[in-house]
């Protein structure tokens, strides 16, 4: 079993709708909790991060983290045709910084 | 504003050939490390290093080789390649000492091996 597990999708949405997007995970030693963003054929890059649980929101985005019910999820409201791409939730431990376990991403169409 | 530059871009080789991945980055960043990317299977670490001559394993290191002689290079050799290692690969860095979550990646390298 995966440590990070992530619904590859795809989600197709149309514009304007809120996209929810979410992981669970296995490990209780996970503390930092990332969103990346992935063009096609292009490097993921960082959207969203929050320390151990709790809301954090930017913007049109807000990242949500449960610990207890190990369950994060990544909110877009007021979507674009713009945010199409995939979405890669990651994690890591306290003291293995950089060292990233990543979901297998969610691929997001948002249609005109 | 260069960032992460990895070479090549694409890249076929015949099983059992030997090549390497080039990685700089101009950010003066200590953390660089090397992940794949394979369908359904998200980003795995390779290898990983946070500073010139220290170099460790990654989930996945069997087959690769690291070495970090300089802060802005990170090269991933490839032993002698098998169709397992058909993959796309993303070299990234980041600074030590601030966990703000942030990978900066590079634009990726296709490798197919037949």
């Amino acid at each position: 079993q995966k440590e990070v597990e992530q619904d590859p999708g795809p989600l197709s949405v149309p514009e304007g709708a809120i996209v929810s997007l979410n992981c669970t995970y296995s490990n209780s030693a996970f503390q930092y909790f990332m969103w990346y963003r992935q063009y096609s054929r292009k490097g993921p890059e960082l959207l969203m991060y929050t320390y151990s649980s709790g809301n954090k929101e930017d913007g049109r985005f807000t990242a949500q983290v449960d610990k207890s019910s190990k369950y994060i999820s990544l909110f877009i409201r007021d979507s674009q045709p713009s945010d199409s791409a995939t979405y890669l939730c990651a994690m890591s431990e306290a003291d293995s910084w950089g060292k990233l376990q990543f979901g297998a991403g969610t691929q997001v169409v948002v249609t005109p | 504003n260069a960032g992460v530059t990895q070479t090549p871009k694409f890249q076929v080789l015949k099983t059992g050939q030997s090549m390497t991945l080039q990685c700089a980055q101009d950010m003066n960043h200590e953390y660089m490390s090397w992940y794949r990317q394979d369908p359904g299977m998200g980003l795995r670490l390779i290898h990983y290093s946070v500073g010139a001559g220290i170099t460790d394993q990654g989930e996945v290191p069997n087959g690769y080789n690291v070495s970090r002689s300089t802060t802005e290079d990170f090269p991933l050799r490839l032993l002698s390649a098998a169709p397992s290692q058909t993959s796309v690969y993303f070299c990234a860095s980041s600074r030590t000492g601030v966990n703000t979550g942030e990978l900066f990646f590079g634009e990726g390298s296709r490798l197919t091996v037949l």
